[in-house]
């Protein structure tokens, strides 16, 4: 079975400058999942997908930060434009749901570390 | 906001020891789930312990979680110089009785392994 995969694996941009990321999760997991590691710090929830539905999103800088899944399948997460504070390390996850909303664990694809100077 | 908070910060032992790693949360949860992190690579999932459930065991892993008091801690018997990693516990908060697949993790244990 193949594992979440996510592009690139690492960015370079200056402040102001905008990028995007690209994740597919695992075939047939529903729920998708954006994070934000900085370092020293453990993962923070961005946004959570049900198919092509947002679930949450709380936590996600709306005026910068989008992130959407068309089809319900893959998901792109966009910065624009990018801050000094926004270097992290940003994963993908994605989980299935046993009967009803009883979640799985979470695979996580091996991240895009960003870099703003 | 990160609910959980893990204890000791950083952990240093010699191969073939145990490692103990505590947890403690601060809402009712559905689960709770460790994960650890090998430098420069994605999260892997090591362990999924429910709120109804007081240990479970999977390997060398063995992991309790007392509601009570809102804790849990992750032992690793025998430790391997390949254990060497950042370990995490992740909370999936109880919502009525089911979860939203939400998981608040804590700040993590660095562990160090020497061989």
């Amino acid at each position: 079975e193949a594992g979440v995969a996510q592009s690139p694996r690492y960015k370079i941009i200056e402040k102001r400058q905008s990028v995007a990321f690209w994740c597919n999760p695992i075939s047939g997991h529903a729920t998708l999942y954006w994070y934000q590691q900085i370092l020293g710090q453990g993962p923070k929830l961005l946004i959570q997908f049900q198919n092509n539905g947002v679930v949450d999103d709380s936590q996600l800088p709306k005026d910068r930060f989008s992130a959407e899944r068309l089809k319900g399948v893959d998901s792109t997460l966009k910065i624009q434009p990018a801050k000094l504070e926004d270097s992290a390390v940003y994963l993908c996850a994605s989980s299935s749901i046993r009967g009803r909303r009883f979640y799985n664990e979470q695979f996580f694809g091996p991240g895009t570390r960003l870099t703003v100077l | 906001s990160q609910q959980g908070e893990e204890d000791p910060q950083a952990l240093s032992i010699q191969e073939g020891e145990n490692a103990t790693m505590n947890c403690s949360y601060k809402t009712s949860i559905n689960n709770l789930q460790w994960y650890r992190q090998n430098s420069g690579r994605g999260l892997v999932h090591l362990i999924l312990i429910r709120s109804n459930e007081r240990e479970k065991h999977s390997g060398r892993l063995r992991v309790t979680l007392d509601t009570s008091k809102k804790s849990s801690s992750l032992l690793i018997t025998a430790s391997r110089a390949a254990d060497t990693a950042s370990y995490f516990c992740a909370t999936d908060a109880n919502a009525g009785g089911t979860s939203y697949g939400k998981l608040t993790f804590g700040q993590g244990t660095i562990l160090t392994v020497h061989p």
